[in-house]
């Protein structure tokens, strides 16, 4: 099952303007992740902050977390055609020590040149 | 190496076939997982494989049937499939307990006609 929503379901802006994408969840967490998926390809790890941390850096990614919301945004700054892609949240599942992903229903980011 | 590796990439196969997804990780990874990712929607899981031993079945039908022979290798056996089961299948691995950072394989695309 899905933990929770992601929006917008679809973004397209244009070279160089930056990108918001929101995920709210629905439980309880220890961290939250956030996956860049290709067209058609496998996940890629981005970035994981944890539930103590309200807001983490890496390169041009922004992930701030708000566990009172329960609510995750990844910021895409300065977003180059490169960055075409869906991105999903993702949190892990019931059986917790099994790191089990559950992942929102994910963000279709279209950059063009 | 930090790759996981899945064969084949696309795999067509009838409703009375019998064929297997081959996923391979040499990272020293002990937990393995096959997700199930239908077009447009997030990876889902199906199975988790913990010190080569099956912790997780999120009520897959047998029609699918996981194997983990050894600590780098997951298979999985696929019998008598529908043509709703099309879809891509997602392997990833995990570094028990240290982190829930999954890193995933590129995925084989399955078509059942």
């Amino acid at each position: 099952s899905q933990q929770g929503e992601e929006d917008p379901q679809a973004l397209s802006i244009q070279e160089g303007e930056n990108a918001t994408m929101n995920c709210s969840y629905k439980t309880s967490i220890n961290n939250l992740q956030w996956y860049r998926q290709n067209s058609g390809r496998g996940l890629v790890h981005l970035i994981l902050i944890r539930s103590n941390e309200r807001e983490k850096h890496s390169g041009r990614l922004r992930v701030t977390l708000d566990t009172s919301k329960k609510s995750s945004s990844l910021l895409i700054t300065a977003s180059r055609a490169a960055d075409t892609a869906s991105y999903f949240c993702a949190t892990v599942g019931y059986g917790g020590s099994q790191g089990n992903l559950i992942f929102g229903k994910g963000t279709k980011l279209s950059v063009k040149p | 190496d930090t790759e996981v590796t899945q064969t084949p990439k696309h795999l067509v196969m009838g409703m009375t076939n019998k064929k297997s997804l081959k996923c391979e990780q040499h990272m020293g990874h002990r937990a393995m997982y096959w997700y199930k990712q239908k077009a447009k929607k997030p990876p889902e899981l199906m199975f988790v494989y913990s010190y080569e031993k099956l912790s997780i079945n999120e009520s897959v039908p047998s029609r699918f049937s996981p194997e983990c022979p050894n600590s780098s290798l997951l298979n999985l056996h696929l019998h008598a499939l529908q043509p709703e089961d099309s879809a891509l299948y997602l392997c990833a691995s995990r570094v028990t307990s240290a982190t829930d950072t999954q890193y995933f394989g590129p995925g084989t695309r399955l078509t059942v006609l």
